[in-house]
């Protein structure tokens, strides 16, 4: 089964911007691998901030977005707060498997 | 609103058995593909199991093929997975996932 990577932790300034990316061992990321991105704090279960490439949940904040990015799928953060520090995981399609990269650990400080 | 009740974890023995069981509501269950995934204590998230709309085609991680098997009831809004011949990395919380929602988990912990 393919590998899904991610940056293992970033660090972001407050009111900073920062992007977390994904890739696919297989070649290039597309919309076709529908890639989501899920948010996970310490002691709580995930939750979706952005599917199938760009979609935002209903509880989505509007400094989340999703694009695809030189081959890669792409979450930006703009204008971090401390809140915004958690683990970052993607999930790609791969036409009915899914496989989660490792996540990613944002510190904002 | 939208409801993702897991339950049916526990202790099991290496080489045992459990039925994890997934109680949905507050949408349309038939509608969508259905998901479990895994997190080891710990550890990241593992994409384990997942199962067409109306249950015609199944998925499933390597390491657990051949052992799970994912299944669903449209009437009851239930999403189901046996798990057989558990291992001690086997060992995790089991979340139930629509494409969106998810729901709180329930521990399986595999140990003699």
């Amino acid at each position: 089964q393919a590998v899904v990577t991610q940056e293992p932790s970033l660090t972001v300034s407050p009111g900073g911007t920062v992007t977390l990316t994904c890739g696919s061992s297989t070649g290039a990321v597309t919309s076709g691998h529908y890639p989501f991105w899920f948010q996970q704090k310490p002691g709580q279960a995930p939750r979706t901030l952005i599917y199938d490439t760009t979609n935002k949940h209903s509880w989505t904040p509007a400094r989340f977005s999703g694009s695809l990015l030189g081959g890669k799928a792409a979450l930006t953060l703009s204008g971090a707060q401390p809140e915004d520090e958690a683990e970052y995981y993607c999930l790609l399609s791969y036409s009915g498997p899914r496989v989660f990269g490792g996540g990613t650990k944002l510190t904002v400080l | 609103e939208v409801q993702l009740v897991e339950s049916g974890g526990g202790l099991v023995q290496p080489g045992g058995s459990l039925r994890l069981s997934c109680a949905a509501s507050g949408f349309t269950f038939s509608g969508y593909w259905m998901n479990w995934v895994r997190q080891a204590p710990g550890k990241g998230l593992e994409w384990v199991a997942n199962i067409q709309r109306d249950g015609s085609a199944k998925y499933y991680v390597d390491s657990v093929k051949g052992r799970f098997t994912i299944s669903r009831d449209n009437a009851k809004n239930s999403l189901f997975l046996q798990m057989n011949s558990l291992r001690p990395e086997d060992t995790a919380v089991y979340y139930c996932v629509a494409p969106t929602y998810w729901g709180q988990g329930t521990l399986v912990t595999v140990s003699s």
